[in-house]
């Protein structure tokens, strides 16, 4: 059984940098068959894809447009977590943070967002 | 990329089908098979219902199917029970490496 479990501060002021952990069990950060996603979800935004990274040989990264400049999502294999760092940050990116993994066979990723984290609040305010 | 498109909410009583739609463009929901649909309880994190256009989970009740026509995908829950009551949101793959969300449909079980 896969397991996800979130970890990060809840607040974040203004301008700072919005950094949280996901730990993985029951697979692998590096996994052939997996893409591991980060996700959030406002009132205002509903559910947004942030970005990803998966393994296929070597490391691969991809983002939303709307973050991309902001954003960096990294592997670390002595862990087996992956990690989402959000760089200046104004109150619009408060939201629920979710990791995800994304089941992927025979080179699509299209089984869906199979596994979540229990999901965390983040708030940016001063 | 735009969110996909659902309606708002919809609803039905105990024992009805409903048909929750999600429509996107020719660059996402028209171009890939590549949709899923997540059921979401009140503060409860997404469950995956549907991947790839209709495939069922193992462990996700035959009663939720799922299909696509063009530019819109459809979930249908029949045999309609008290504990479908949540919200649902669709998601397609949008091409360039990216992927996209619907706003979200509130189904209330009447």
């Amino acid at each position: 059984q896969v397991q996800l479990q979130q970890s990060g501060p809840g607040l974040v002021k203004p301008s700072q940098t919005l950094s949280l952990t996901c730990a993985i069990s029951g697979d692998s950060v590096a996994s052939n068959s997996a893409a591991w996603n980060w996700i959030r979800q406002s009132p205002s935004r509903g559910l947004e894809w942030l970005g990803r990274t998966y393994y296929r040989s070597k490391w691969y990264y991809d983002y939303a447009v709307s973050v991309k400049s902001r954003i960096t999502i990294n592997p670390e294999t002595s862990k087996n977590q992956f990690s989402l760092q959000l760089n200046s940050v104004t109150p619009e990116d408060t939201a629920v943070y979710y990791c995800a993994r994304l089941y992927c066979t025979g080179g699509t990723c299209g089984g869906g967002f199979d596994y979540w984290g229990q999901g965390m609040l983040v708030t940016v305010s001063s | 990329q735009s969110a996909l498109t659902q309606p708002a909410s919809v609803s039905g009583s105990p024992g009805q089908s409903i048909t929750i739609s999600c429509t996107g463009t020719s660059s996402d929901v028209g171009n890939y098979n590549l949709v899923s649909w997540y059921q979401q309880h009140p503060d409860k994190v997404p469950k995956l219902m549907i991947y790839e256009v209709s495939q069922r989970p193992s462990g996700v009740s035959n009663r939720f199917s799922g299909s696509k026509s063009g530019n819109t995908a459809s979930l249908t829950i029949s045999g309609l029970q008290a504990e479908d009551e949540a919200d649902y949101y669709c998601c397609s793959y949008g091409g360039s490496t990216t992927w996209v969300f619907g706003g979200g449909t509130k189904l209330t079980v009447l």
